[in-house]
């Protein structure tokens, strides 16, 4: 059975960071690409990242560039979101989510239960 | 990058009507297939997905839900609404690599 688990969010100051887990069961990382996607409070998703599962290509929507790193660690089957430089508009609910196949562009088929990320003083 | 516009971002429907969801690219999202998926999303979980390559359904989805594509626009359809169908839906891309989801389509009871 494929799982993703998530852990890592919380409370955390304008500035601050915070490193996002996502824990795979069931499947290789290394054979598919994963992604981040949060939503806000109240809103609709938004892709944030991609990583292939090599780790040899990734992706960043552009208001996270230059802060935030996509990363894996295929020895503990984990996907990671390195947020640095967080502002109150990162706050949301923060989804890991699998793309189908070995392909780039498969769908999103699994998906972890979500982690809520909030910015604030 | 490519927006999706979704249609109509809320709908009020009644237990057995037929509901249906627009999507629309920016540019081409087809190629060999539609890179097109649709997602259902609950209060307080993850998304779900439905529907992928426009009108493929993923295992376990009921077959009330329907995918096509008309030229560039791209439709879910719910043929007979169910309770457990009032959600909120999405379509996404998968053509490129920097993904996008459309606004949302929010299914409420009339």
């Amino acid at each position: 059975e494929v799982l993703l688990v998530q852990s890592g969010g919380g409370l955390v100051q304008p500035g601050g960071s915070l490193r996002l887990s996502c824990a795979a069961s069931g499947f290789t990382l290394s054979g598919n690409w994963m992604s981040w996607v949060r939503q806000a409070p109240g809103e609709g998703l938004e892709w944030v990242a991609n990583i292939k599962g090599d780790g040899s290509e990734k992706y960043y929507v552009d208001s996270v560039k230059g802060r935030f790193t996509i990363s894996t660690d295929n020895a503990n089957n984990s996907l990671y979101l390195q947020t640095n430089s967080l502002r109150a508009e990162d706050t949301a609910v923060y989804y890991c989510a699998r793309a189908r196949g070995p392909g780039s562009q498969g769908p999103y088929d699994y998906w972890g239960q979500g982690t809520l990320v909030t910015v604030s003083s | 990058d490519i927006q999706m516009t979704q249609s109509p971002s809320s709908l009020s429907a009644s237990v057995g009507d037929r509901v249906t969801i627009t999507c629309r690219a920016s540019q081409t999202i087809s190629s060999d297939k539609d890179y097109l998926n649709w997602y259902q999303q609950k209060p307080g979980k993850a998304p779900q997905l439905l529907i992928f390559a426009a009108s493929i359904l993923q295992s376990g989805v009921p077959s009330r839900f329907s995918g096509s594509r008309s030229g560039t626009d791209f439709t879910l359809t719910i043929s007979s609404l169910q309770p457990e169908d009032f959600a909120t839906y999405f379509c996404q891309q998968s053509y490129s690599v920097l993904r996008t989801f459309g606004q949302g389509t929010k299914v409420e009871i009339k």
